[in-house]
């Protein structure tokens, strides 16, 4: 089952600042938090990742809270592109060797930016 | 750098007959991926690859799906009989990491399977 909740839909105003919430109560010291992205029909998109700092790159900045338990995904200025679905992931160790990780999703945050 | 490929993008079968998918992760990536996503409903794994050895296959229905990745390069989803609720994308993605480390993960464009 999928370690993160997040609301099922968010809008927001082009141009705007987009802040997406995920709670991961139960992560562990060393399950890193990823971001993914999917517009319609296409494969899920990276966007950013992190483990405890704050991390920012040309998409968009990750805000971890210091007891790790939630983030926040921050597009700083949405445009209409940025329509998709946002899926907060916390990945967990794999099954068997144990020594890899894997990406289990949950259901993901509908974001629609308005114009 | 090329991405992960996939193919075929779209294929439609009727029920009971079987179909494969083929997936090329990006060239070095030790680690290989295979998601169901059925509509409206996040990725769910199905079966990861550690260069050719399988790390997790739980969440796949042996019954009528098999996976290989001979070579530890390519790999093949197949599906025999396939049912309607098949239906669905079928994702594989792929990762360089072969400990829990910092990496990241690139997924395809999927195969969208219509089972009628």
């Amino acid at each position: 089952d999928a370690k993160t909740t997040q609301p099922p839909s968010m809008d927001c105003a082009e141009g705007r600042a987009a802040n997406l919430p995920c709670n991961h109560s139960t992560i562990s010291g060393n399950e890193y938090v990823y971001w993914y992205r999917q517009i319609h029909s296409q494969g899920p998109q990276y966007i950013i990742h992190g483990l405890k700092n704050n991390e920012t790159n040309e998409m968009a900045s990750l805000i971890i809270t210091e007891d790790r338990k939630s983030s926040t995904l921050i597009l700083p200025h949405a445009t209409l592109r940025d329509t998709a679905v946002y899926y907060c992931i916390v990945r967990v160790p794999s099954g068997g060797s144990g020594n890899t990780g894997k990406l289990i999703f949950g259901q993901g945050t509908t974001l629609q930016v308005k114009p | 750098e090329a991405g992960v490929a996939q193919s075929p993008r779209y294929k439609i079968i009727e029920k009971r007959q079987s179909v494969a998918f083929w997936c090329n992760p990006i060239s070095g990536h030790a680690t290989l991926y295979w998601y169901q996503q059925i509509l409206g409903q996040g990725p769910k794994l199905l079966i990861q690859f550690q260069n050719n050895g399988v790390v997790d296959d739980s969440q796949l229905p042996k019954d009528r799906f098999s996976a290989e990745r001979l070579k530890g390069v390519d790999s093949t989803l197949k599906i025999q009989p396939a049912k309607l609720e098949d239906s669905a994308v079928y994702l594989c993605a792929s990762s360089y990491g072969q400990g829990f480390g910092d990496y990241g993960y690139t997924f395809g464009s999927g195969t969208r399977l219509t089972v009628v």
